[in-house]
């Protein structure tokens, strides 16, 4: 089965405790991204990957690090996580002619 | 820059009705797709039907289908014959092709819900 898992799916932090959210996929694709949504803004890009060892900025990615050693991974990193990086978060992969496949996920608060 | 903007925050709309919701962008480029996306309150993104701007006939799939008037810059979403899953949030979505960048761009969204 196609998909895209994202962990956790919930997690409550303190303001400067280094996080990862991992994101796998099983689909061989070779674009993947994050998003992070917010009440009233929508879904915003914050990293993007074409392919292996190949990431780029998305709208939003300050505060955040990327990487992709692995066709399947895409990890997102926050260093610091400060408050205002509550959010819902996102990753997806699959190009934009295709379908492009979202994980389920994932709800944090940095307090 | 690439914007995105829905402008009815929330819609009501009778089972087995009709209903419409709006999209409209801004953009330079000539080619590029934009998306509807379907978000449940199970918080899944799904997406409900994609338009690729060199083509003009307007995208269907079943009950959805979308009015792409690329000179106006609007791409609205039809659904018809409402039925209470479609009770979600709805979001539309631009990507450029002919930029240096490969982002997705998304509108604020459009809370719908179906009423029995």
């Amino acid at each position: 089965e196609a998909q895209v898992t994202q962990n956790p799916r919930y997690l409550i932090t303190v303001t400067g405790k280094k996080l990862t959210v991992t994101c796998s996929q099983n689909m061989n694709h070779e674009y993947m991204s994050w998003y992070r949504q917010d009440p009233g803004l929508g879904l915003r890009q914050i990293y993007y990957s074409m392919n292996v060892e190949v990431t780029d900025k998305g709208d939003v990615p300050e505060g955040y690090k990327v990487s992709r050693k692995e066709k399947r991974n895409f990890p997102l990193i926050l260093e610091s996580p400060s408050p205002n990086q509550t959010s819902l978060y996102f990753c997806a992969s699959g190009w934009f002619s295709d379908t492009q496949y979202f994980g389920p996920g994932t709800r944090l608060t940095v307090l | 820059a690439q914007t995105v903007t829905q402008s009815q925050p929330e819609m009501s709309v009778q089972e087995a009705e009709t209903v419409t919701l709006s999209c409209t962008y801004d953009t330079s480029e000539s080619n590029y797709y934009l998306f509807w996306y379907k978000q449940p309150p199970s918080r899944q993104m799904i997406l409900v039907i994609r338009q690729e701007a060199y083509k003009q006939q307007n995208a269907t799939e079943n009950r959805f289908s979308v009015n792409f008037q690329k000179a106006a810059k609007s791409f609205s979403l039809k659904i018809s014959d409402s039925q209470l899953g479609d009770t979600a949030m709805y979001f539309c979505a631009f990507m450029g092709l002919g930029g240096a960048t490969n982002k997705l761009i998304f509108g604020t969204g459009t809370l719908l819900a179906v009423q029995p």
